[in-house]
């Protein structure tokens, strides 16, 4: 049970776009379409961003919108806000009928 | 509006046991399948363990498995993770999480910490 591979961080400006990848295997990522993405500030309980690869639950921003290509998926944010500063994780269904977390990625707006 | 009121985290020592609790409202939790979710000082969100409607069927990660036990009441709306066997390695804040669909997460609680040390 190996997390997915996010990278640790990313950073970019306001009003640019930024890209974090998630790479997993043919038995999570590349198997399903059960793909989510949550940011948590810190201290903070994580929130659900995306779900089903490319769905925005109800009042989440359309700056955020998710992808997925093999086994690699990936959320990209655009017009990036200060408040966009957090973690986040990606997640996936997996063939054992469990769940695997990315390692997180950290977010920084400059 | 959905809440997760998680309960029952503190300081334990290693081999110990405790039980966590987790009241849910504001959804008909019956017909949720209930994840906890575990995330150590400074580290990433790992999964534990998953239970559905009936409370008849979990999926625990390999490194709680056999120490861990999950379970609901539907009657009470209320969760739980009974952790036996404590190790240092257990120390983390443990989420209660409402499923949406295939493991996915849309509600989370604020958390509990465990803190397993001597």
């Amino acid at each position: 049970q190996s997390a997915l591979t996010q990278p640790a961080s990313v950073s970019g400006s306001p009003g640019q776009s930024i890209t974090i990848s998630c790479t997993g295997t043919s038995s999570d990522i590349g198997g399903y379409n059960y793909v989510s993405w949550y940011q948590q500030h810190p201290g903070k309980a994580p929130k659900l961003m995306i779900f089903d690869v490319s769905n925005r639950p109800s009042g989440v921003s359309n700056r955020f919108s998710g992808s997925k290509s093999g086994n690699t998926a990936s959320l990209t944010i655009s017009g990036l806000q200060a408040e966009d500063e957090a973690d986040y994780y990606c997640s996936s269904y997996t063939s054992s009928a469990l769940v695997l977390f990315g390692g997180g990625t950290k977010l920084t707006v400059l | 509006e959905v809440q997760l009121v998680e309960s029952g985290g503190g300081l334990v020592q290693p081999g110990g046991s405790l039980r966590l609790s987790c009241a849910a409202s504001g959804f008909t939790f019956s017909s949720s399948w209930m994840h906890w979710v575990r995330q150590a000082p400074g580290k990433g969100l790992v999964w534990v363990s998953r239970i559905n409607t009936a409370g008849t069927t979990t999926k625990y990660a390999d490194s709680v498995k056999g120490r861990f036990t999950i379970s609901r009441d539907n009657a009470k709306n209320t969760l739980y993770l009974q952790m036996n066997s404590l190790r240092a390695e257990d120390t983390a804040v443990y989420y209660c999480a409402k499923d949406l669909s295939f493991n996915q997460v849309d509600y989370w609680g604020q958390g509990t910490l465990v803190t397993v040390s001597s």
